[in-house]
């Protein structure tokens, strides 16, 4: 059983397209993210979601919109996309009380 | 906020010697400092992590140090083997939650054969 799973894991697009990445965890968790990592693996979170609940958001440009359903799926909208929002995207969850990020395997978007 | 540098930022070792890699925190109110490793085209995993009332931490190969004083923190590991290869990252939390993580710039461990 995967305990994070994201999709799509590949995503290439034209800019100024509208692009959805989803994100579902299996494991109970009570918080998920998105973490952007560029070309040179500098990890960054964009976004923190605690039982539906926006808790973090890190000057994140307001193209990117996270949509939370319920507290296991966490999924992230892009809109009008540009050439540098082009990295790997990781959703992650974790349980409060305990530090343990536990990631997806990354969806890796490239805008052309 | 918090600030966590790394270093090295590349760092190659022979096959069975050893390899540390340092990290600094800013923000002395932090209490917990994981370690995660993240193979080529694969998702970042914990590794090993450390609490702030604790100043040295091992598991097999790997230990994990803590200088609350001076505010540094390290990785070792001993006997390297080829699949340590990766990029590692370190981490500092001031709630010892994932909440608040804020990742170093990552490691790019290299073991020669």
């Amino acid at each position: 059983d995967t305990a994070v799973s994201q999709t799509p894991k590949y995503l290439v697009t034209q800019m100024g397209n509208d692009k959805s990445i989803k994100c579902e965890q299996n494991l109970g968790h009570d918080t998920m993210y998105w973490y952007k990592q560029d070309s040179k693996k500098f990890l960054k979170i964009m976004f923190s979601y605690n039982n539906k609940e926006l808790i973090i958001n890190e000057t994140v440009p307001n193209r990117f919109s996270p949509k939370s359903p319920d507290k296991a799926h966490l999924n992230l909208h892009i809109n009008s996309l540009e050439l540098g929002d082009s990295a790997v995207y990781f959703c992650a969850s974790s349980q409060d009380g305990t530090g343990e990020l536990f990631f997806g395997e990354g969806s890796r978007l490239t805008v052309l | 906020g918090e600030n966590v540098e790394q270093h090295p930022s590349t760092l190659s070792v022979q096959e069975g010697d050893s390899a540390v890699i340092k990290c600094t925190y800013s923000d002395s109110a932090s209490n917990y400092f994981p370690w995660y490793k993240q193979e080529l085209g694969k998702r970042p995993q914990l590794i090993i992590d450390i609490r702030s009332n604790v100043g040295e931490k091992k598991d097999q190969r790997i230990a994990v140090t803590l200088n609350k004083t001076a505010k540094h923190f390290s990785l070792h590991i001993t006997e390297t083997q080829p699949e340590d290869s990766a990029v590692y990252f370190c981490a500092a939390s001031w709630d010892s939650s994932a909440s608040k993580i804020i990742f170093g710039s990552g490691t790019r461990l290299s073991i020669r054969p």
